[in-house]
């Protein structure tokens, strides 16, 4: 069935890149996002590209996506403090069921 | 303001007792989508609907019960069936079919069955 893996750690220091990446399996995915959640809270939507898009910007974070590898990457410029939280990959497969990953805590350093 | 919800924020109930959740969306989004989230765990589909009157199971539909009678709820009951039913629930919604497909969560309820 369809899978979507991501890695469940990433800790990085105050303004350094943070990159956090993404595998998933169903090749007719239409749509990929990525959420963010903080504790105890629902999932924001912080960016999505479309299938047939290799990268996407929005202010400091882009996203990039290689299709024939199944790969989406979030990339977040000038990581703050306020950055820390759960990461969320997730594609919307052809019959728009939404697929999420398990999610990448991202823990900032000052 | 348009946007969706989902009540109560925290819910507690005995075991054996049946306890539905409720999700509503004014976005006029046609799909709507029920997943579980357990400590530490990503999300799980429970249910999720494309239209009203119609809705299909996801990865994890024992124990759980839905219906669409309008398009802007979607409620679930955690039914007794259900072994293990404490954990955070979150309801998303989205355009479906139609151009604009971002899916926008509520704040989710944390059901405790004690």
């Amino acid at each position: 069935g369809e899978d979507v893996e991501q890695s469940l750690f990433l800790s990085v220091r105050e303004g350094d890149s943070s990159v956090i990446n993404c595998t998933y399996t169903d090749s007719s995915s239409t749509y990929l996002y990525w959420y963010k959640q903080e504790p105890g809270a629902g999932l924001q939507l912080l960016t999505y590209i479309f299938s047939n898009m290799d990268m996407k910007q929005d202010q400091r974070l882009t996203v990039l996506l290689n299709k024939k590898d199944k790969h989406l990457s979030l990339r977040i410029a000038d990581t703050q403090t306020g950055d820390s939280a759960i990461y969320f990959c997730a594609e919307m497969d052809s019959s728009y069921k939404l697929i999420f990953g398990s999610g990448t805590r991202l823990l900032v350093r000052p | 303001d348009g946007g969706i919800t989902q009540s109560p924020k925290y819910l507690f109930r005995k075991e054996g007792q049946n306890v539905t959740l409720s999700c509503e969306q004014n976005l006029n989004h046609d799909a709507m989508y029920w997943y579980r989230q357990d400590p530490g765990q990503g999300l799980r589909l429970i249910y999720y609907s494309q239209i009203v009157n119609d809705f299909q199971k996801g990865d994890i539909a024992e124990g759980y019960s839905v219906s669409r009678e309008k398009k802007e709820s979607f409620p679930l009951t955690v039914t007794s069936a259900q072994k293990n039913p404490t954990a955070f629930y979150l309801c998303a919604s989205s355009m479906g079919e139609n151009s604009n497909t971002e899916a926008f969560f509520g704040q989710g309820t944390r059901l405790t069955v004690v």
